[in-house]
């Protein structure tokens, strides 16, 4: 069973605009959420994360919304970049646990010129 | 500073041979994680070591082990390799273990392929 899930296996968004990728999680335990990007053939790179006793944390252009209630996070890019076209993982992992992040299957956003 | 950084980028290896992978953190980690991303998947975590020893493990078969060296440099092994053990190989390092909030940061990867 998948403890994060990513239900859109991709997203396309004209350069300019918004990017909104959401993420799901069943494992009412997990306090620390992050976003991760990946390019073809490099590792995943650290973007942005937040604590559970928060709901929102910014930095630039992303920033990360996450609603405990509903067991649901999302990650905001404004305005959306070239660039910015990667997969996007979305992580969790636990108070006390062994250090391991869970992952989600990720996000394919293309952002369109 | 560099960043973490992985040894081989790419491997091609044989059903039943063993393969050893490393990893060596960011400068000022103590603690590497292993993990396994197949195609269309997200990384699965295999094994986290904090000062040689290990803190966790995955849901991953007695195959797979690893060790973190006194430099906290690290290798992953995998015994009687599988084709279904095709996948990269990505290390992560962080300042501490099991606490949540501390940011892992990842390697390149190694990727592997058994034929």
């Amino acid at each position: 069973d998948q403890q994060v899930k990513q239900n859109s296996p991709s997203l396309s968004v004209q350069e300019g605009r918004i990017s909104i990728l959401n993420c799901d999680y069943t494992n009412s335990m997990f306090d620390y959420f992050l976003w991760y990007k990946k390019y073809p053939a490099e590792g995943p790179t650290f973007l942005i994360s937040i604590s559970s006793i928060k709901d929102k944390n910014e930095d630039g252009r992303f920033t990360v919304f996450l609603n405990k209630s509903a067991k649901h996070l999302s990650l905001h890019i404004v305005p959306s970049q070239p660039g910015d076209s990667a997969v996007y993982f979305c992580a969790a992992s636990a108070g006390g646990s062994q250090g391991n992040l869970i992952f989600g299957k990720g996000t394919k956003l293309s952002v369109k010129p | 500073d560099a960043g973490v950084t992985q040894s081989p980028t790419h491997l091609i290896k044989t059903r039943g041979q063993h393969v050893t992978l490393r990893c060596s953190p960011i400068s000022g980690h103590k603690s590497v994680s292993w993990y396994q991303q197949v195609l269309g998947q997200g990384p699965q975590f295999i094994f986290q070591y904090y000062e040689k020893e290990e803190r966790g493990r995955g849901n991953f078969p007695d195959r797979f082990s690893a060790r973190q060296f006194p430099n906290y440099s690290s290798e992953l092994n995998v015994n009687a390799l599988l084709l279904g053990d095709s996948a990269l190989y990505l290390c992560a390092s962080s300042l501490q273990p099991a606490h949540s909030t501390d940011t892992q940061y990842f390697g390149p990867g190694t990727r592997l392929t058994v034929l």
